[in-house]
């Protein structure tokens, strides 16, 4: 069975800084999809950026970048010059065959003004 | 584009009683939504999958008979829990898939929070 880790409960981050979030997956399968969906306080799921895992090319979007390592299952995100409204909850996400998503149990991130 | 809308948001009812949920995706068509528990500081829990004009399919542990899944056309499904207990307070997420979308994205609904007294 597929599982997601992300091991940083929270993380904390000066605005207008980078900051990192972590996240591994464990899966047999060589074709599957990797999200990065974000839960403001409002808990309206937005999604961030996606990476197909055929793909080897770093998927960005704007200030959100992602380091996918397929060997290794790695696969975190980069959010480059945070912004307050980047506060929120983190979730990775595996898709795999069953079009289920998996989700990590996530990561809280705070922007310091 | 890709939005998926949840009625009601917020719904209180008493103990016994049923709610029903419904979840539209507005600007495209879903033959697969989703249905997921979040409780509070929690990651998300799917509950079942919707196929458009099928029986849903539940995940493990999860009482058909008490939620009950419709999804009578290509932008529409609804969950309803029936006879709402205190136990089943918690905020309810659908998602619909993009049927024709590229890289298989799930859009996520606004949510509904349950309260049951």
């Amino acid at each position: 069975a597929q599982t997601v880790t992300q091991s940083q409960p929270e993380m904390s981050v000066q605005e207008a800084e980078t900051v990192t979030l972590s996240c591994t997956y464990d899966t047999s399968e060589n074709n599957y999809y990797l999200f990065w969906y974000k839960q403001p306080p409002s808990r309206q799921m937005i999604l961030v950026i996606r990476q197909e895992a055929y793909k080897q090319q770093n998927a960005t979007e704007n200030r959100f970048s992602v380091n996918f390592q397929k060997a290794a299952k790695s696969f975190s995100l980069k959010i480059s010059d945070s912004q307050l409204g980047d506060t929120a909850m983190y979730f990775c996400a595996f898709l795999g065959s069953s079009y289920k998503l998996i989700f990590g149990s996530g990561t809280r991130l705070l922007v310091r003004p | 584009g890709a939005v998926v809308s949840q009625h009601p948001s917020r719904v209180i009812c008493k103990s016994g009683t049923s709610v029903k949920i419904e979840c539209r995706s507005l600007d495209f068509q879903a033959t697969t939504m989703f249905w997921y528990r979040q409780f509070p500081k929690q990651s998300l829990m799917l509950m079942a999958t919707s196929n458009e004009g099928s029986k849903a399919t539940y995940e493990q542990g999860v009482e058909k008979d008490k939620f009950l899944i419709n999804h009578a056309s290509l932008t529409l499904s609804t969950l309803t829990v029936t006879s709402a207990h205190p136990e089943d307070s918690s905020f309810y997420i659908c998602s619909a898939r993009d049927r024709e979308g590229a890289g298989e994205t799930q859009y996520f609904g606004p949510g509904t929070r349950l309260l049951v007294l």
